[in-house]
């Protein structure tokens, strides 16, 4: 069964920073694309970014709105699947999902974790 | 970037057909072999998956879900649509440059 557990969410104030880590299980995870979205309090899904595999050169792309405070990085050893978020907004507050989005039918979430930007 | 626009709520009756477009140019022609996929949301869930590459279900989906795109509008069609169906639709869509969400249609079966 493919899993996707993230973790590393909370509260944090304006202008710090977190990360946020997410294991992945059930899957050849060093062959997928990884993404980050988000999703605001009652607003819409919201793509961060993502990072390809490493035989694609592991390049990582980001949304605007995130580009130059977050980066996505991977272990493929650990299953492991990262975002270090810096320099957070209130705007930044949100659900983060860990996702493989669809390749095909393939389409696997995690369960998402808050991450809430206040002072 | 491209924008994935869709209506921010439909509401049908319960049997009756729900339809939900997404317009952009985030949709190519065929050539280009660019996909429209269709998320479900309900409250306080991860999104899943109804329909992908434009018109297929994924299994356990029910047969009144449908999925279509001309070239620049894909549509989400749910025929007789029930009272739990009532939740957020987004479509999606992708390119070399990134993945692109609309804004996601409220879906009110009543």
């Amino acid at each position: 069964e493919v899993q996707l557990v993230e973790s590393g969410g909370g509260l944090v104030k304006p202008g710090g920073s977190l990360r946020l880590s997410c294991a992945a299980s059930g899957f050849t995870f060093s062959n997928a694309w990884m993404h980050w979205v988000r999703q605001a309090p009652g607003k819409g899904l919201e793509w961060v970014g993502r990072i390809k595999r490493k035989i694609d050169g592991g390049t990582t792309d980001l949304a605007a709105p995130v580009r130059g405070r977050f980066s996505i990085s991977r272990d493929d050893s650990k299953k492991m699947l990262y975002l270090q978020m810096n320099s957070l907004k209130t705007d930044d507050t949100a659900v983060y999902y860990c996702t493989t989005l669809p390749v095909g039918v393939n389409d696997n979430w995690g369960q998402g974790t808050l991450v809430t930007v206040s002072s | 970037s491209y924008e994935l626009t869709q209506p921010p709520s439909v509401s049908v009756s319960p049997g009756q057909t729900a339809r939900i477009t997404c317009s952009g140019d985030a949709l190519p022609p065929k050539y280009e072999t660019k996909f429209a996929y269709w998320y479900q949301q309900k409250s306080g869930r991860a999104p899943a998956l109804v329909i992908y590459e434009d018109s297929k279900r994924p299994s356990g989906i029910p047969e009144r879900f449908s999925g279509s795109n001309s070239g620049t509008v894909a549509t989400l069609t749910i025929s007789g649509a029930q009272v739990e169906d009532e939740a957020d639709y987004y479509c999606y869509s992708t390119d070399s440059s990134g993945v692109f969400f609309g804004g996601g249609t409220k879906l009110t079966v009543l």
